[in-house]
C-alpha cells in the first residue's frame, strides 16, 4: 500500500527566501507524481506533474524533482512571495491505477 | 486541461438528512473521482465513477452511505446519506484531462453537519 509523507508539516520563512518542500513515498513503482497548492477552504490547484521517466519539471519560480529509487520528491520555490502562502500537497499515482495517494501536506507561510 | 464546477459550494445540514453534490466537467472524461478532506487532514479517495457502470469504492466507503451517479461523460453526483457530524468535510471531484496525465480538481463542497 502506497504511503506518502511530507515534511515539515508547517514552515514559515521570510519573503524573498528560497525554500524546499519534501515528499517521500513508500512504493517506488509510481506512474507519476503531482504537486498541488491548496488555499484555505478552497480546492486544489495543480502546480507540476512529473512522469516516472522524468527527473524534474519547472514552472516559473517552481522546480520539482523526482528520485524514484529513494522514494523522494522535492518542490523548490525560488524568491518566495506572500502570495505563495498556502498548503502544498504532493500526490502519487501508481501504475495500473488512476487513483492519487496524497501526502499529509506542508502549510507554508511567507512572512512579509 | 479541464474546468470543473461543483454545486453547492457549501452547505450546513442537519444530522440524519442527505445532501447531493453535483460535479460538471467541461470535457468528456472516462473516469471521475470523488475525494473527501476532513478538517485538518489530507485527501482520501471515496470512489471512482465510470459512465455506464457501478462506481468503485475504496476501503471504508460503502455505496449505501455515498451513492454515486454517472449519467454521462461530463457529469456526476455524490450523495452523502444519513449524515452525522463526522461527515463534515470538504468533498472534491476530480478528473484526468482527456489525452493527458494531470489530474484536476473542482473547487470543492464544504459540508457542515450539525
Amino acid at each position: 500500500k502506497q504511503e506518502v509523507t511530507q515534511i515539515p508539516a508547517a514552515l514559515s520563512v521570510p519573503e524573498g527566501e528560497n525554500l524546499v518542500l519534501n515528499c517521500s513515498f513508500t512504493d517506488s513503482a509510481i506512474y507519476n507524481l503531482q504537486w498541488f497548492r491548496q488555499d484555505p477552504g478552497k480546492g486544489l490547484t495543480s502546480l507540476l506533474l512529473i512522469q516516472s521517466s522524468q527527473r524534474e519539471q519547472t514552472s516559473g519560480r517552481l522546480n520539482a524533482s523526482l528520485d524514484k529509487s529513494s522514494g523522494r520528491s522535492t518542490l523548490y520555490i525560488a524568491a518566495s512571495q506572500p502570495g505563495d502562502s498556502a498548503t502544498y500537497l504532493c500526490a502519487v499515482r501508481n501504475f495500473g491505477n488512476e487513483k492519487l495517494t496524497f501526502g499529509t501536506g506542508t502549510r507554508l507561510t511567507i512572512i512579509p | 486541461s479541464a474546468v470543473i464546477s461543483q454545486k453547492p459550494s457549501r452547505d450546513i445540514c442537519q444530522r440524519g438528512t442527505s445532501l447531493t453534490i453535483q460535479c460538471q466537467v467541461d470535457s468528456q472524461v472516462t473516469m471521475m473521482f470523488w475525494y473527501r478532506q476532513q478538517p485538518g487532514q489530507s485527501l482520501t479517495l471515496i470512489a471512482t465513477a465510470n459512465q455506464g457502470s457501478e462506481a468503485t469504492y475504496e476501503s471504508g466507503f460503502v455505496i449505501d452511505k455515498f451513492p454515486i451517479s454517472r449519467p454521462n461523460l461530463t457529469f456526476s453526483t455524490l450523495t452523502v446519506s444519513n449524515m452525522s457530524p463526522e461527515d463534515s468535510s470538504i468533498y472534491l471531484c476530480s478528473v484526468v484531462a482527456p489525452g493527458g496525465y494531470e489530474q484536476y480538481f473542482g473547487p470543492g463542497t464544504r459540508l457542515t453537519v450539525t
